[in-house]
């Protein structure tokens, strides 16, 4: 079955950059896209980039450009979000999601903290 | 960007009952292209319906999705125990992609 597992909590300080992985098995990873949704206490669920399944390439949120990365290693199954600069604001559950009809499968999300 | 609004915020509702909650977007949403899902307190959201209308494999058919342009609908025919959680709409015909600020179903 689909299953989408992502690496661990992390408390980071402002200004610090993390980097989550979320790691693909029961599907063939190049043949679907993956998103980056989070989501912060209390608010809603926030888009914040996409990864082409074959190509790699990659569209991010105008809220994130300049401080997000994604890629993708194929051999490892595996997708990577680096969010840069972060702030208190930053706190959030954040999740990979593969792209089918809508967001069909799910990882279990990461927990970021960003405190000082 | 499309914003999606839900309605109600919180539906307190008993067991056995049928709810249907609204989704309405601020233009119009293309091909349809709408989902709903289910997310319980500390788990991934869960796919329910997609295009508007189209229920996902093992989703029970008590779950049911209308609507198109800027007004949906998430009908549960009759709740059951483990329905009671929050439900999220949103749109993926619109880049970026955008989501509904949810609606909470609790137990009367």
């Amino acid at each position: 079955q689909v299953q989408l597992v992502q690496s661990g909590a992390e408390v980071k300080k402002p200004g610090a950059s993390v980097k989550v992985s979320c790691k693909a098995s029961g599907y063939t990873f190049t043949n679907y896209a993956m998103h980056w949704v989070r989501q912060a206490p209390g608010q809603r669920l926030e888009w914040m980039a996409w990864i082409n399944g074959d190509n790699g390439n990659t569209k991010y949120s105008q809220k994130f450009q300049a401080r997000i990365t994604v890629t993708r290693d194929t051999s490892a199954n595996t997708d990577y979000m680096e969010l840069k600069n972060l702030t208190s604001e930053d706190t959030a559950v954040y999740y990979c999601a593969r792209a089918r009809v809508g967001l069909d499968s799910w990882g279990q999300g990461t927990l970021v903290t960003v405190s000082s | 960007e499309i914003v999606l609004t839900q309605s109600p915020g919180t539906l307190s509702v008993s067991p056995g009952e049928r709810v249907s909650l609204s989704c309405r977007a601020s233009q119009s949403v293309s091909g349809t292209y709408l989902a709903w899902y289910q997310q319980k307190s500390g788990q991934a959201p869960r796919l329910l319906i997609y295009g508007a209308s189209k229920r996902v494999t093992g989703i029970a058919d008590r779950f049911s999705g209308s609507g198109s342009g800027t007004d949906f609908t998430l009908t549960i025919g009759s709740l059951e125990p483990e329905d009671f959680a929050v439900y999220f709409c949103q749109q993926y015909g619109n880049p970026p992609l955008t989501f509904g600020q949810g609606t909470r179903l609790e137990i009367k």
